[in-house]
């Protein structure tokens, strides 16, 4: 199994422009969740989903979007990228039940 | 709103000593607390984990206790090793009871260093 995988690893935008982070688990987990990690500090819950079709704001939702429509994809979106969003994104997974948590290994974003 | 502190921000000791973390959460309802290490440039990894109905868990050089009347628990380490050098994360699960799933909040990280 590769997990939680997640591209670009690195990508850099202009203030404005629109991209989509990908992210896609093997694992059959129901419970998939966007998080960014700020320089120095913890881990803000962007979105969660918890099953294909279901999708909720978590702390910080400003600024983004995502979709569900399939168990093994979370892709998030960004549509008018602005310096804020300068931030390593995390995408996890998990199983109902078990509440441990996998993150994938990260996209580093950075808006100029 | 929901929150869970994390102490110190910064910890500094020399391999061998021992190393603890301590995090207070806010919502009595948490049952659920995992600690998660990352290394720089890394993704964060769990390296273990408790919950509500266990008061204490051991794991090699790693152990955590929960104290759920005060609302926090804690992270050791024993006979710390340079490789122990990282951040560390606590959280605590929020449940959505008509959902029945779960949210993690995170702690604001501890970074170790261990001073061979």
């Amino acid at each position: 199994n590769a997990g939680v995988t997640q591209t670009p690893k690195f990508r850099i935008l202009k203030i404005g422009q629109s991209m989509t982070l990908q992210c896609t688990q093997d694992m059959n987990h129901n419970y998939m969740y966007w998080y960014r990690q700020d320089p120095g500090m913890g881990l803000k819950l962007i979105y969660y989903s918890v099953g294909a079709g279901i999708t909720d704001k978590g702390e910080v939702p400003n600024g983004y979007n995502v979709s569900r429509s399939t168990t093994e994809d979370f892709p998030l979106r960004l549509e008018l990228a602005a310096p804020s969003q300068t931030s390593v994104y995390f995408c996890a997974s998990s199983s109902p039940g078990t509440d441990t948590q996998y993150f994938g290994p990260g996209t580093r974003l950075t808006v100029l | 709103g929901e929150n869970v502190e994390q102490h110190p921000s910064t910890l500094s000791v020399q391999e061998g000593d021992s190393a603890v973390i301590k995090c207070t959460y806010s919502d009595s309802a948490s049952n659920y607390f995992p600690w998660y290490k990352q290394e720089l440039g890394k993704r964060p990894q769990l390296i273990i984990d408790i919950r509500s109905n266990v008061g204490e868990k051991k794991d090699q050089r790693i152990a955590v206790t929960l104290n759920k009347t005060a609302k926090h628990f804690s992270l050791h380490i024993t006979e710390t090793q340079p490789e122990d050098s990282a951040v560390y994360f606590c959280a605590a699960s929020i449940y959505k009871f008509s959902g029945g799933y779960n949210k993690l909040i995170f702690g604001a990280g501890t970074r170790l260093a261990v001073h061979p």
